[in-house]
């Protein structure tokens, strides 16, 4: 069964980078039929697609967030990763890592979600 | 970028009411919308993909419908499990993702 694993810092000061891994186990990042992707979800506000990534390399990003944001990959350990620079207490979310099939780009399953808050 | 309107923001009904939700998209995206059941503390779980397709595990009195601009969530007879907050999703435009604002479903 394909579990997803959010881990990090749970606290970032405004102006730093936020810096979160999601380690998948049964199955593998390597696989053509998916894409790995990060959600965010302000306290008591609704969902944010961040950005995606394919185990070919091509990574797709939320306009809205583009500059600040990287996400990249490590196959050789089944995680992906995601930085966000220049963070402001806006930024202070449940961030969550997902799979989203390729056949169908509907985000599933979900990890649990890691609550990063940006604050001084 | 499509945009997802979702009304209402929120309802409150009781057991056994049968509740919808609507969803609208700015332009058309056929029927590549997703819909989300979440509940305080956890991450969204996936109840229907292609606009009206009902995901493995579950309940039959979950349905939905429509294509084009114009979606809707049906819950046939409420149960006290579904109270929880549910959003849309189109995958038409994907990359990007984007999600309609949400509809928390209050007990009465």
């Amino acid at each position: 069964q394909l579990q997803l694993q959010e881990s990090g810092p749970g606290l970032v000061k405004p102006s730093e980078t936020l810096s979160l891994t999601c380690t998948v186990s049964g199955g593998s990042i390597s696989s053509a039929s998916d894409y790995w992707g990060w959600i965010r979800q302000p306290p008591g506000k609704g969902l944010e697609w961040i950005g995606s990534v394919y185990y070919s390399g091509s990574i797709y990003y939320n306009p809205s967030l583009m500059s600040r944001v990287t996400i990249s990959a490590d196959t050789s350990k089944n995680q992906f990763f995601l930085k966000l620079r220049s963070v402001t207490a806006a930024d202070t979310a449940v961030y969550y890592c997902t799979r989203i099939p390729t056949w169908i780009p509907l985000p599933d399953p979900w990890g649990q979600g890691t609550l990063v808050t940006v604050s001084s | 970028d499509i945009q997802m309107t979702q009304s209402p923001s929120s309802l409150s009904a009781s057991v056994g009411d049968r509740v919808t939700i609507t969803c609208r998209a700015s332009q058309g995206i056929g029927n590549d919308l997703g819909w989300y059941q979440q509940k305080p503390g956890k991450a969204p779980k996936r109840l229907i993909y292609g606009a009206s397709s009902l995901q493995s595990g579950v309940p039959s009195r979950f349905s939905g419908s429509g294509s084009g601009t114009e979606f809707t969530l049906t819950i046939s007879s409420l149960q006290p499990e579904d109270f929880a907050t549910y959003y849309c999703l189109q995958h038409n435009s994907y990359p990007p993702l984007t999600f309609g604002g949400g509809t928390k479903v209050e007990i009465k």
